[in-house]
């Protein structure tokens, strides 16, 4: 098993321009995260879903988007990307939800927007 | 106030040293919680849960304090590759992850 693969694991972008990160997983799981990590900052969610066909705003949700058509699949988008976008983005999933407490983790997108 | 707080560190230690991590939760309705380890440039990846009763795995023993509100994590022996960012989880509705205790052990 891959686990959770995400795609590209970094980008430069200019303000303004849009792109979209990609994440699948092939472990079969229900559960699907984007996570941003600053520095100095913990780990802010910023969508998630629990299954095919739904998704949740998260606690950071603004400036992205998400869809998830398939189980495997959770791509977030970014529109119009803003310097503060500047982070580390985490895509993860898991079996049971946040109940266990055990996400797994892509490795991550670093992304930069000048 | 932050609803997880974790000292920044850095905690420099030497190998075989014993060293321990707090953190601190706000929200009392926080249910469960957990440590991660984040290596430089990686992804997290789950330690352990902490348990009321407090739990052991090999040379990592993880404490939870419901009156003070505090979870610790202690690592004996330590070696040079727990270094480290230990990332402190807790859980109410959602998972709060705090900012991370950079531990970095020298020979």
């Amino acid at each position: 098993n891959a686990g959770v693969t995400q795609t590209p694991k970094f980008r430069i972008l200019k303000i303004g321009q849009s792109m979209t990160l990609q994440c699948t997983q092939d472990m079969n799981h229900n559960y699907m995260y984007w996570y941003r990590q600053d520095p100095g900052m913990g780990l802010k969610l910023i969508y998630y879903s629990v299954g095919a066909g739904i998704t949740d705003k998260g606690e950071v949700p603004n400036g992205y988007n998400v869809s998830r058509s398939t189980t495997e699949d959770f791509p977030l988008r970014l529109e119009l990307a803003a310097p503060s976008q500047t982070s580390v983005y985490f895509c993860a999933s898991s079996y049971l939800g946040q109940n266990t407490g055990e996400l797994f983790f892509g490795e991550g997108s670093r992304l930069t927007v000048l | 106030r932050k609803e997880v707080e974790q000292d920044p560190g850095p905690f420099n230690v030497p190998e075989g040293a014993t060293v321990a991590f707090n953190c601190t939760y706000s929200n009392s309705a926080s249910q469960s919680f957990f440590w991660y380890r984040q290596d430089c440039r990686k992804e997290p990846k789950l330690l352990m849960s902490v348990y009321s009763s407090g739990n052991e795995d090999g040379r990592f023993t993880a404490q939870l304090n419901r009156a003070s509100q505090y979870i610790s994590l202690l690592i004996r022996d330590s070696k040079l590759s727990d270094s480290a960012t230990y990332l402190c989880v807790g859980k109410s509705d959602k998972l709060i992850f705090g900012t991370g205790t950079r531990l970095q052990v020298f020979p």
